[in-house]
């Protein structure tokens, strides 16, 4: 059974910064492509950005862009979102998915989310 | 940007069968997922590539998908459904989610 395991939420203040990992078991990640999505509380789902199975290409929201990095270590079974110039609307939970692979780019597997709040 | 619209709320009552839209300008030339999200839950996976079921998600759920809409549908809806779903499609490397529906089971 694949699971995902965020960490590295917290408080944070405005202008901030945060770094959230996921780390997996039950599933090598290196062979899909991995994504972030968010969900401010009370509100629908927001994808942030994804990565391709080899890291070589990243992929961001407009709302993220220039702020957000996502990368992965293949070695390490882990997926990393460093969160820069951290804003007030950046308040969520963060959720790391991982396609489905073998062509299907759903989000198959969710992790249980980890909480970011961004206030002073 | 690329953008999907769902209705905000739906109803049924169990045992009945119901729908839920999802539009979006030519979505049925892209493939259009479903995941159900229960309260304090993380999402599900119901529906991937229009209409594909994942392994343990019952036959009840069936996706479909043309034009400018697809649609998700729970036959013999039960009180266990009763959830929050979103669809959500790419477009050009982007990850988009519809609003969300919320059903509730009467």
């Amino acid at each position: 059974e694949v699971q995902l395991l965020e960490s590295g939420g917290g408080l944070v203040q405005p202008g901030g910064s945060l770094r959230l990992s996921c780390t997996a078991s039950g599933s090598t990640l290196s062979n899909y492509a991995m994504n972030w999505v968010r969900q401010a509380p009370g509100k629908g789902l927001e994808w942030v950005s994804g990565i391709s199975y080899d890291g070589v290409s990243t992929y961001y929201a407009d709302s993220v862009k220039g702020r957000f990095t996502i990368s992965r270590d293949n070695s390490k079974n882990t997926l990393s979102l460093q969160m820069n110039s951290l804003r007030a609307d950046d308040t969520a939970i963060y959720y790391c998915a991982r396609a489905a692979g073998h062509g299907d780019a759903s989000f198959q597997h969710w992790g249980q989310g980890t909480l970011v709040t961004v206030s002073s | 940007s690329y953008e999907l619209t769902q209705p905000p709320s739906v109803s049924v009552s169990p045992g009945q069968t119901v729908s839920i839209t999802c539009s979006g300008d030519k979505l049925g030339e892209k493939y259009a997922y479903w995941y159900q999200q229960k309260s304090g839950q993380s999402p599900v996976l119901v529906i991937s590539q229009d209409n594909k079921r994942p392994s343990g998600i019952p036959e009840r759920f069936s996706g479909s998908n043309s034009g400018n809409t697809a649609t998700l549908t729970i036959s013999e809806t039960q009180a266990l459904d009763e959830a929050d779903y979103y669809c959500q499609t790419w477009d050009s490397s982007t990850a988009v989610f519809g609003g969300g529906t919320k059903l509730t089971v009467l």
